[in-house]
């Protein structure tokens, strides 16, 4: 079973769609989770952290569900800007460092 | 400054050729981490360093050798590649002074073509 696991897309929604990004992760003992957006030959870039409350970055919303080892991100009033890839990112223990990523999610917002 | 910078951009070899890839930071974090990515797939660990010491090591094939001169740079070296190590090479960096979070920054990667 893999580490991580999300949706695999891709997403083609309108300019102003709502659409929602869903990972699983395998490791109950993991405890740093991120969204990370990766442009077409760009590096990965930090979208958000997502914290155990949940948490809001302007149009972005990211939840965090232990029991479920499950986290989602909510994009609202989708902008072009915003097609890129999604990669739904898990770290391992306390005091790991390493990283686990998904697959990651394509969306294309069209006009 | 939030930025890690990598060079070169863009890098052309030869199997028989030895180059370096230099990557840099100047946040103060205590971390530093080469990635692989392939076209189309999410970045894979290759080491990880950890105040300047090799802490994570996946395995990788002895023709890359990683090199921590100091907190700040962190050096790939390559040495008789194969054309299937052609890929995009990221540098990553973090603090280490969290117990959440310990987010990981991106430099925009070396994208290295191995002829």
């Amino acid at each position: 079973r893999k580490e991580v696991e999300q949706d695999p897309g891709p997403f083609n929604v309108p300019e102003g769609a709502t659409v929602a990004f869903n990972c699983t992760y395998s490791n109950s003992a993991s405890q740093s989770f991120f969204w990370y957006r990766q442009d077409c030959r760009k590096e990965p870039k930090l979208l958000m952290s997502v914290y155990s409350s949940g948490n809001e970055d302007g149009r972005f919303t990211a939840q965090l569900n232990r029991a479920s080892q499950y986290i989602s991100l909510l994009i609202r009033d989708s902008k072009l800007s915003d097609s890129a890839t999604y990669l739904c990112v898990v770290n391992g223990q306390t005091g790991a460092n390493n990283l686990f990523f998904g697959t990651g999610t394509r969306l294309t917002v069209i006009p | 400054d939030t930025e890690v910078t990598q060079t070169p951009k863009h890098l052309v070899m030869g199997m028989t050729n030895k180059k370096s890839l230099k990557c840099e930071q100047h946040m103060g974090h205590r971390a530093m981490y080469w990635y692989k990515q392939k076209a189309k797939k999410p970045p894979e660990l290759m080491f990880v360093y950890s105040y300047e010491k090799l802490s994570i090591n996946e395995s990788v094939p002895s023709r890359f050798s990683p090199e921590c001169p100091n907190s700040s740079l962190l050096n790939l070296h390559l040495h008789a590649l194969q054309p299937e190590d052609s890929a995009l090479y990221l540098c990553a960096s973090s603090p280490l002074d969290r117990v959440e979070g310990n987010e990981q920054y991106f430099g925009p990667g070396t994208r290295l073509t191995v002829t």
